[in-house]
């Protein structure tokens, strides 16, 4: 499967624990992206990567939250003493340079805050 | 604020029937739309459209923009089960230095087909 992949598929932990999430984006892609979607809403826009380049961070991510691409290739996303309010399905997508809009999604990881 | 609104928010319709979707958006500097499908969990990409009044195609589903009325239809012809699913809108954010590829997204029509 050449799609991108995202680990793990679920996640629950306490509130107060750090978290992190892995994406495996497709190999040829050097844009990188991080979304969160709550139910009954579209996906919102977290940060994203040109290579290992972290080049936007949305206004309305708390500082707990930290995203990370070392190596241009895989990405993590760790949230730090997580809140209940963090509960929601994390995707991230991968997209060539030239064409950014045409992002592809993985299948999200789920996560509840307890 | 730059927006993306989607309407109905849910349709319920028989196999066999035409649907259409519609997004209408606020955004300065647009650039393009964009529409995904999302079953179960990732969004899956279907049309980019950048100019107005040009169709994009793709078997059953086709989808077209009006710049000046700054909205979008996508419509999906003889409706079968496996076409339910959250169709989502998006336009990317022209809010971030200008820079590519953040997108803002509609909250979605949830689609039911029912056989």
């Amino acid at each position: 499967d050449t799609g991108v992949s995202q680990d793990p598929r679920h996640k629950i932990t306490k509130r107060g624990q750090n978290v992190t999430f892995r994406c495996d984006p497709i190999s040829e892609h050097n844009r990188l992206y991080w979304y969160r979607q709550t139910l009954g809403q579209g996906p919102e826009f977290l940060t994203y990567f040109q290579n290992e380049a972290q080049l936007e961070k949305s206004r309305l991510l708390s500082d707990r939250f930290s995203a990370e691409r070392p190596k241009g290739s895989f990405s993590t996303l760790e949230i730090q003493r997580t809140e209940q309010g963090d509960s929601a399905m994390y995707l991230c997508a991968s997209s060539r340079t030239q064409n950014s809009y045409e992002q592809y999604f993985g299948p999200g990881t789920r996560l509840t805050v307890t | 604020e730059d927006k993306v609104v989607q309407s109905p928010l849910s349709l319920v319709v028989h196999e066999g029937d035409t649907v259409t979707l519609n997004c209408s958006y606020e955004v300065t500097n647009f650039r393009s739309l964009l529409w995904y499908k999302q079953e179960k969990k990732a969004p899956t990409f279907l049309f980019m459209l950048t100019s107005s009044g040009i169709e994009k195609k793709s078997g059953r589903l086709s989808s077209i923009l009006d710049k000046k009325e700054l909205f979008s239809i996508l419509n999906i012809t003889a409706t079968q089960t496996g076409d339910s699913a959250v169709y989502l809108c998006a336009v990317p954010n022209p809010n971030y230095g200008g820079s590519q590829g953040n997108l803002i997204f509609g909250k979605g029509t949830k689609l039911s087909v029912k056989p």
